[in-house]
């Protein structure tokens, strides 16, 4: 059936370091992905999207390009920010099924 | 534009007492989701309703739990009797059409539910 795969964290990064979260899918069609941020204490709320292959998605400084060929949709960010700390989840729209999220965390 | 409206947004309770959560989606919103979210994990979804009709309903453990969209708007998730498992974030989302695959989900800021 149809999954996504999420890398597992916790992910601890110091500020303005570069941020990979590796997210893959397994899906029959064109699947929309989205990759959704959870704040401390707040609901989830989309970060970014893309609905056909070779679409960048971009909001607040992340990028996430949609390949088909590699079944994939990493996140990424090129200075993270102390303020960008969260849970991260990658989705495989359809679905409705969220992973266990990556636990991002930025130090000063 | 209001988002995603919950309430309570805390909630503590005795085990087998009921509870309920209320939501009110986004205007113009058709489709409502009720998910259930514990600590340290993500998102599962509880049911799906596209006005007033629930589409998918296969993840509620309808021995205790239930749900209501009267009218196609607001929504209201009961538990009774409520468990001591049932202590987690529940959380209501809204989407514009009828579960497109392309719709971006919007999400409240969810209820704590403590059942001691």
């Amino acid at each position: 059936g149809d999954s996504v795969t999420q890398m597992e964290g916790p992910v601890t990064l110091s500020e303005e370091a570069f941020l990979t979260i590796n997210c893959t899918y397994t899906a029959t069609g064109y699947p929309s992905l989205f990759w959704y941020v959870q704040y401390p204490g707040e609901g989830l709320q989309l970060l970014l999207k893309a609905t056909k292959a070779d679409d960048k998605g971009s909001n607040k400084g992340f990028e996430a390009t949609y390949r088909k060929e590699t079944t994939s949709f990493h996140l990424e960010k090129g200075s993270v920010q102390v303020s960008d700390s969260a849970v991260y989840f990658c989705d495989l729209n359809g679905k409705l099924t969220f992973g266990q999220g990556t636990i991002l965390t930025v130090h000063p | 534009e209001a988002g995603v409206v919950q309430s309570p947004r805390y909630k503590i309770i005795e085990k087998k007492q009921p509870v309920a959560f209320w939501c009110n989606p986004i205007s113009g919103h058709n489709t409502l989701y009720w998910y259930l979210q514990n600590l340290g994990q993500g998102p599962e979804l509880l049911i799906r309703y596209e006005n007033e009709e629930a589409v998918d309903d296969s993840q509620l453990p309808k021995d205790r739990f239930s749900a209501e969209r009267l009218k196609g708007v607001d929504s209201t998730l009961k538990i009774q009797p409520a468990e001591l498992g049932d202590s987690a974030v529940y959380l209501c989302a809204s989407s514009p059409s009828s579960g497109a695959s392309t719709d971006t989900q919007y999400f409240g800021p969810g209820t704590r539910l403590t059942v001691l």
